[in-house]
C-alpha cells in the first residue's frame, strides 16, 4: 500500500532530551513537510523540503532540526531548545501541481509527543 | 488579517441537511485550494481539491471556488453523524507550502 508512515505513535520525552520522529513515504513525492498542531489550534509549519538534500525553515523552526538524505525519509528532531514541545506532530508529502506549483498534500497518522 | 480564515463553529446541522462551510483567503495570487476533514485525535484527510472557478462535485461533497471574491466553500449534502469533524481549508499561494485555516467544527445531529 502506498502511504506515509510516522513512528512512534506516542512519544514521551524528559526535559533536556532530544528526540527524533520518523516519517517515511512510498508515494514517490518530491516534497515533504512537518507541522505541529496544538489542542484546538490549526497547523503550523515547522520545516519543509522540496527536494533531497535541501530543506527550508517554516514559521516555527526554532528548537527543531531536520534532514533529507533520501527522497522517502524526512526525520524531525525535537531538541532540548524547544521549550514547549508537547503537541501533535504531523508529517505530510505532496505531488507536484500545475505549472510546477503544489498539488495534493497527504498526511501521515501523526506522532503525539508529551514532555514529562 | 489572517491569510486563511474560517469560522471556528461549531456549525450544527440536523442529519440529512446540507452543511455549508466557508473559507476566505487574502492572497489574490492563490492557485490551489483544498478541503481536509480531521476527526478528533486523527490526522487530516484530503477530501476535495479545486483549482479553477466554479463547482467541483465528488459524491456528497461539492467544492465551490470564487477567485474574484476570494472565497472557497464546501457543501456536504445529506449530512450524516459520521461527517461530524473539523474541516480545514488550505490554500497554496505559490510561496512555500499550504497555508491552513484554523478549521470549522461541524456537528451533525441525529
Amino acid at each position: 500500500d502506498g502511504g506515509i508512515t510516522q513512528s512512534p505513535k506516542y512519544l514521551f520525552r524528559k526535559e533536556g532530551q532530544n528526540v527524533t520522529l520518523s516519517c517515511e513515504q512510498n508515494l514517490n513525492h518530491d516534497a515533504m513537510y512537518w507541522y505541529r498542531q496544538d489542542p484546538g489550534q490549526g497547523l503550523r509549519l515547522i520545516y519543509y523540503s522540496q527536494i533531497v538534500n535541501d530543506f527550508q525553515k517554516g514559521d516555527i523552526a526554532e528548537g527543531y532540526s531536520v534532514s533529507r538524505e533520501k527522497k522517502e525519509s524526512f526525520p524531525l528532531t525535537v531538541t532540548s531548545a524547544q521549550k514547549n514541545p508537547t503537541a501533535f506532530y504531523l508529517c505530510a508529502s505532496s505531488t507536484r501541481g500545475l505549472a510546477g506549483g503544489q498539488g495534493e498534500q497527504f498526511f501521515g497518522p501523526g506522532t503525539r509527543l508529551t514532555v514529562l | 488579517q489572517k491569510e486563511v480564515e474560517q469560522n471556528s463553529g461549531p456549525l450544527s446541522v440536523p442529519e440529512g441537511a446540507i452543511a455549508s462551510l466557508n473559507c476566505t483567503y487574502s492572497d489574490r495570487g492563490s492557485q490551489s485550494f483544498f478541503w481536509y476533514r480531521q476527526y478528533s485525535g486523527k490526522s487530516p484527510e484530503l477530501i476535495m481539491s479545486i483549482y479553477s472557478n466554479g463547482d467541483k462535485e465528488d459524491g456528497r461533497f461539492t467544492a465551490q471556488l470564487n477567485k474574484a471574491s476570494q472565497y472557497v466553500s464546501l457543501l456536504i449534502r445529506d449530512s450524516q453523524p459520521s461527517d461530524s469533524a473539523t474541516y480545514l481549508c488550505a490554500v497554496y499561494t505559490g510561496r512555500r507550502a499550504l497555508t491552513f485555516g484554523s478549521g470549522t467544527r461541524l456537528q451533525v445531529q441525529p
